[in-house]
């Protein structure tokens, strides 16, 4: 989907377990955006990072989550000790600038806790 | 704060019809996107309007900015069954650094 690559696709953790979600931007896009979906919801932003920085990560819970796009390798998205409440679908976009320029999404991972 | 409330919520047509659904909101949005979802798939961008009263084509798609800035309008014209998905509108919250997202309006196309 546009060239944004998510991986895994799903993810089945239980309860108290880590969550490791990754994002590569399309080829020369350096600000990356995670969203979350729930079912039958639209997407709500969670954080904006730009290579090595956080950006905004306003719309990211304080506890557990953490996000991080270094300078080499893809972003990361990081939820520790998950909970059921943690299931959704989880997206990632990038652009080539910032919020003026269209925004590519990967097709998600799809997380699923026992 | 700033939502983004979409309607219908859902559009049963027959295909050959035209299709209309709208965006509002009760702040100034200074850009209004318009994306469509797949099932298990991310959302496309379908077309970005950047000014008050802007007209955009894409196609059968068209989409307008409204002049008061707080609504956006997508048309389909000759619905065909892959048309079927969910339709987002969505905008730059008031910070700038976040972008809004409308809950959706599930289209369904009868062949």
């Amino acid at each position: 989907n546009a060239g944004v690559m998510q991986n895994p696709r799903h993810l089945v953790r239980r309860r108290g377990q880590e969550a490791r979600l990754r994002c590569s931007p399309m080829k020369g896009h350096s600000h990356v955006y995670w969203y979350r979906q729930l079912p039958e919801e639209g997407l709500k932003f969670m954080v904006y990072l730009q290579k090595e920085n956080i950006i905004d990560e306003s719309g990211m819970p304080k506890e557990r989550f953490s996000a991080e796009f270094p300078k080499e390798g893809p972003s990361i998205l990081r939820i520790q000790q998950v909970v059921r409440g943690d299931s959704a679908a989880y997206f990632c976009a990038s652009s080539l600038q910032g919020w003026h320029q269209p925004q590519h999404f990967g097709d998600g991972t799809r997380l699923s806790i026992l | 704060g700033q939502q983004l409330n979409q309607s219908p919520q859902s559009m049963f047509i027959q295909e050959g019809e035209d299709v209309s659904m709208n965006c509002t909101s009760s702040s100034i949005f200074n850009t209004w996107l318009w994306y469509k979802q797949d099932p298990g798939e991310g959302p496309v961008l379908l077309i970005a309007l950047y000014k008050a009263g802007e007209l955009t084509s894409n196609g059968r798609l068209t989409a307008q900015f409204g002049i008061t800035r707080k609504d956006s309008f997508l048309n389909i014209s000759a619905s065909i069954p892959s048309d079927v998905g969910i339709y987002f509108c969505a905008g730059p919250g008031s910070n700038n650094n976040d972008m809004r997202f409308g809950a959706g309006t599930r289209l369904t196309v009868k062949p």
